[in-house]
């Protein structure tokens, strides 16, 4: 079957970085994508991977690597905003989306 | 540039009660429009794709059926509301099939069924 494995809840403190881990299972792959999600509102886009490797916006980074079905987000001086939610979502060869079921980040001042 | 409307923000309904969710996008044409919803806590769960007007795929087997009767237009129905039905509505839509199918999302419905 298809899966999405994120951690459930992350702390974090301000001003430090935080590193939050997604692998995933699915019938082929076209991609990997992160949202960020605040309390109550719509997700938002961030990042899209589909090769392996790091890929850089400002202070958030987004690493795949497919021969091992994982990918992470990285979070650098933090911010009392980045307080949200983050969806890991894989598409696959259908180009569908599967979504993992988001990481609660907490940031602590 | 490109815009999506989803109405209404938050509706209260009672059970067995008709619904009616509907999203329009702007500045684009022919998008790939979905229907998910999520549940407290939860993730996305995926219940309606459209590929074009008329074209609806259903991924989860339930009392809500959606409708696209214009290129933008994508409208989420149920004739009588479940108390499981209750959760966050979210609309989106994407530029195609392929490559970076990247999401954009409408604001959302939130739906209390009592």
């Amino acid at each position: 079957g298809q899966n999405i494995d994120q951690p459930t809840e992350m702390t974090a403190t301000e001003g430090a970085i935080v590193q939050i881990n997604c692998t995933y299972q699915t019938s082929g792959f076209n991609g990997l994508f992160w949202y960020q999600q605040h309390a109550g509102e719509a997700p938002t886009f961030l990042s899209y991977n589909v090769l392996d490797g790091l890929e850089e916006k400002g202070r958030f980074s987004s690493f795949l690597s497919r021969s091992k079905g994982y990918s992470y987000l990285l979070l650098k001086e933090l911010q009392m905003k980045d307080s949200a939610s983050y969806l890991c979502a894989a598409q696959d060869s259908n180009y569908q989306l599967i979504w993992g079921a988001g990481t609660k980040l907490i940031i602590k001042p | 540039s490109q815009t999506i409307h989803q109405w209404p923000a938050t509706l209260v309904q009672p059970v067995g009660s008709p619904l009616s969710l509907e999203c329009t996008v702007e500045g684009t044409s022919n998008p790939n429009l979905y229907w998910y919803r999520q549940a407290a806590g939860r993730g996305l769960q995926l219940l309606f794709y459209s590929v074009g007007i008329g074209q609806i795929s259903s991924e989860v087997p339930q009392n809500l059926s959606a409708s696209r009767p214009q290129d933008r237009q994508f409208i989420l129905s149920s004739k009588k509301l479940l108390l499981s039905d209750s959760g966050f509505y979210l609309c989106a839509w994407s530029p195609g099939a392929s490559g970076a199918n990247v999401l954009t999302f409408g604001a959302g419905s939130r739906l209390t069924v009592l």
